[in-house]
């Protein structure tokens, strides 16, 4: 199975600050990744896909980018609402693996 | 806006099959080239990909619950099923379904179901 590997495991921030969460994989997953915010209590939402499109509905301020086999979600300008846990999930090959998560908390 | 609905018992007892069936309204799940997916989590083991199943019914599972799991899709009544055998206490876990896209995005999620295995 290929291994998503996503840092920190948990990041402090404020509102308006930016933010850069990771997601490594074991092996090449080529552009076949997406990012995932979940909510206490909810279910995951897609944010991101393809690496770097946006779902419909998803502010511009979350973006995603990828270098080699290392992709990274950036969120600019934080606003309350992001403050929740995010994964990356690839879809290259079954089974399709997620992180473990990173959880995004006010500081 | 099609939307999913998981339903199915909440408490199993171990080594019985837990079953849980996902409603999908708001679209026809033979429309499109959509993947019906089933997906958990639990505090050990964070989000886990269970398996896909495509209306046609071929199906792909993880490889380490392959052995165990069963899933299926009823045309009829718009929902497709989940079957996992022999559970034990290491398969609770919140389950959710939902639809993928063609390249496997999970775009609609269900609200989740928490299934507890225990005696």
């Amino acid at each position: 199975d290929i291994q998503m590997t996503q840092s920190p495991s948990s990041v402090s921030a404020s509102i308006g600050d930016r933010v850069t969460i990771t997601c490594r994989a074991s092996q090449g997953i080529a552009s076949w990744l997406a990012w995932y915010q979940q909510q206490p209590g909810k279910a995951p939402r897609l944010l991101i896909y393809a690496v770097s499109t946006l779902e419909s509905g998803v502010p511009s301020r979350f973006s995603g980018s990828r270098s080699g086999t290392d992709f990274t979600l950036t969120i600019t300008s934080l606003q309350s609402e992001d403050f929740a846990t995010y994964y990356c999930q690839q879809t290259k090959s079954f089974p399709h693996t997620f992180g473990q998560g990173t959880k995004l908390e006010i500081k | 806006q099609v939307q999913l609905q998981e339903s199915g018992p909440g408490l199993v007892k171990p080594s019985q099959t837990l079953s849980l069936t996902c409603t999908v309204s708001g679209d026809s799940i033979t429309s499109g080239s959509y993947h019906w997916t089933w997906i958990r989590q639990s505090a050990g083991r964070g989000l886990e990909w269970i398996g896909r199943i495509y209306p046609t019914g071929s199906a792909d599972y993880k490889s380490s619950l392959a052995s165990r799991v069963t899933m299926s899709v009823d045309t009829s009544k718009n929902q497709f099923s989940l079957k996992l055998s022999s559970v034990t206490a290491a398969d609770t876990a919140v389950y959710y379904c939902a639809r993928a896209s063609p390249l496997f995005y999970l775009h609609h999620w269900g609200q989740g179901t928490l299934v507890t295995v225990s005696s």
